[in-house]
């Protein structure tokens, strides 16, 4: 019914703290990573990417780590705040000479208290 | 705003009848992407063009689906004989289209509710 698929993964965390979404990926070929944050009735904002050839990519307050021996991507909030409050998905594109979709995960849900 | 547009933000229309929804681009962006997102889930690909050529079609996207860029501008999308599994947010994508593997900037969505 209506009510699956809401029950998303969710973290909470107090203000200040940081966060950390972690998102397996299917497709060892992928070679290009986003990490987007959707709030209520909004399109996906972007955060942060990386490429395959790195294993680490910082940003304001966000950092992305890569680990491809275990398909494995990470985004690390610091600070986090309530504005940062909302799904977050990370989505692989697997760079192919014919495709250039983004396959997204299921999400996680981040919640911030005050 | 030089965001990618859509219109109309919502859609509310009775099963079996035709819907059709207008995406507009970040200007100068070549490429251009349709999702569907369904309450929970991430978006799942639909189709893209590059220009006004139409690249890659999902399976999902069945033949009650249509999609067009005439001009390598904007893009329409349209769905003939709705059905209720059609209720979804329908989302729009564009990249520069200079190679794969660009940065996809998203639009608000439409989100259609068929009753």
């Amino acid at each position: 019914g209506e009510s699956v698929g809401l029950h998303l993964p969710t973290l909470s965390v107090q203000e200040g703290d940081n966060s950390i979404i972690n998102c397996a990926y299917s497709n060892s070929a992928s070679d290009y990573f986003i990490w987007y944050k959707q709030e209520s009735g909004k399109g996906p904002q972007f955060i942060i990417d990386i490429r395959s050839n790195m294993d680490k990519r910082q940003g304001q307050r966000v950092t992305v780590l890569l680990n491809k021996t275990v398909k494995h991507l990470s985004l690390q909030i610091a600070a986090t705040q309530p504005g940062d409050s909302a799904v977050y998905f990370c989505a692989e594109n697997s760079g192919g000479y014919n495709t250039d979709k983004l396959i997204f995960g299921t999400g996680t849900r981040l919640q911030v208290f005050p | 705003d030089t965001g990618v547009s859509q219109n109309p933000r919502h859609k509310i229309t009775k099963r079996g009848q035709n819907v059709t929804f207008r995406c507009d681009p970040i200007s100068e962006h070549n490429r251009l992407y349709w999702y569907r997102q369904t309450l929970g889930q991430g978006p799942e690909f639909l189709t893209y063009f590059q220009n006004e050529a139409q690249l890659e079609k999902s399976r999902l996207l069945s033949d009650r689906f249509s999609a067009e860029r005439p001009k390598g501008s904007f893009s329409t999308l349209e769905i003939q004989r709705t059905e209720q599994g059609d209720s979804a947010m329908y989302l729009c994508a564009s990249s520069r289209g200079q190679g794969v593997g660009e940065t996809q900037y998203f639009g608000p969505g439409t989100r259609l509710l068929v009753l």
